[in-house]
């Protein structure tokens, strides 16, 4: 049962346009939700995150929005640069207990 | 280290045999976590340890998949008479305590294994 979804496995965005990388989730009891980037033979490293008390998270050109109603997230790069090329994961957890659910990734392609 | 180091960096095998894996978290993150990622899916959960113990280890595949953690620090991941679909990127992550933990993980760069 894949609780955190990614049903896109790629993304070409051209470089200083917006990348929007999308994730659904079944558990509602998940409460805090993150984005994980991962260059290849690297390990994941963690970009942004959210909890369930906020719909918007921004970070420099990094934004994600949560819509709970509809257990929906959303990354937005903008604008995307060449070096944002990586496979991105979403990740979530539940409060107080902190096994973390990823995704199966979205490998995104920034074009020059 | 500074970050999450683990070893070997690739490790290649025969079926059969049995393979461990070493981690070595960040000094003073009590949490502990392997996943692993097979070619061309996402990262799936095998045990998580808070100290030395192991509260979920739900995801461990078959009673082949072992691990422990000693000292609160270092953990080895022990695979026994390795099946080709063992083959894997094995992650381990580090966390502080989980009690003020957001989620938020900081993994090692894995250790790729191969099963001939």
């Amino acid at each position: 049962d894949q609780q955190v979804k990614q049903n896109s496995p790629s993304l070409s965005v051209q470089e200083g346009r917006i990348s929007i990388l999308n994730c659904d989730y079944t558990n509602s009891m998940f409460d805090y939700f993150l984005w994980y980037k991962k260059y290849p033979a690297e390990g994941p490293t963690f970009l942004i995150s959210i909890s369930s008390i906020k719909d918007k998270n921004e970070d420099g050109r990094f934004t994600v929005f949560l819509n709970k109603s509809a257990k929906h997230l959303s990354l937005h790069i903008v604008p995307s640069q060449p070096g944002d090329s990586a496979v991105y994961f979403c990740a979530a957890s539940a409060g107080g207990y902190q096994k973390v659910t990823f995704g199966t990734g979205t490998k995104l392609q920034v074009i020059p | 280290g500074a970050g999450v180091s683990q070893s070997p960096s690739n490790k290649v095998t025969e079926k059969g045999k049995d393979v461990e894996l070493r981690c070595d978290p960040i000094s003073g993150h009590t949490a502990l976590y392997w996943y692993r990622q097979s070619l061309g899916q996402g990262l799936e959960f095998l045990i998580y340890f808070q100290g030395n113990s192991a509260p979920d280890k739900s995801g461990l595949p078959s009673d082949r998949f072992s691990a422990e953690r000693t000292g609160g620090s270092v953990s080895t991941l022990t695979i026994q008479r390795t099946q080709q679909e063992d083959s894997a990127v094995y992650l381990c992550a580090s966390s502080l305590d989980p009690a003020a933990n957001t989620g938020e993980l900081f993994f090692g760069e894995g250790s790729r294994l191969t099963v001939l």
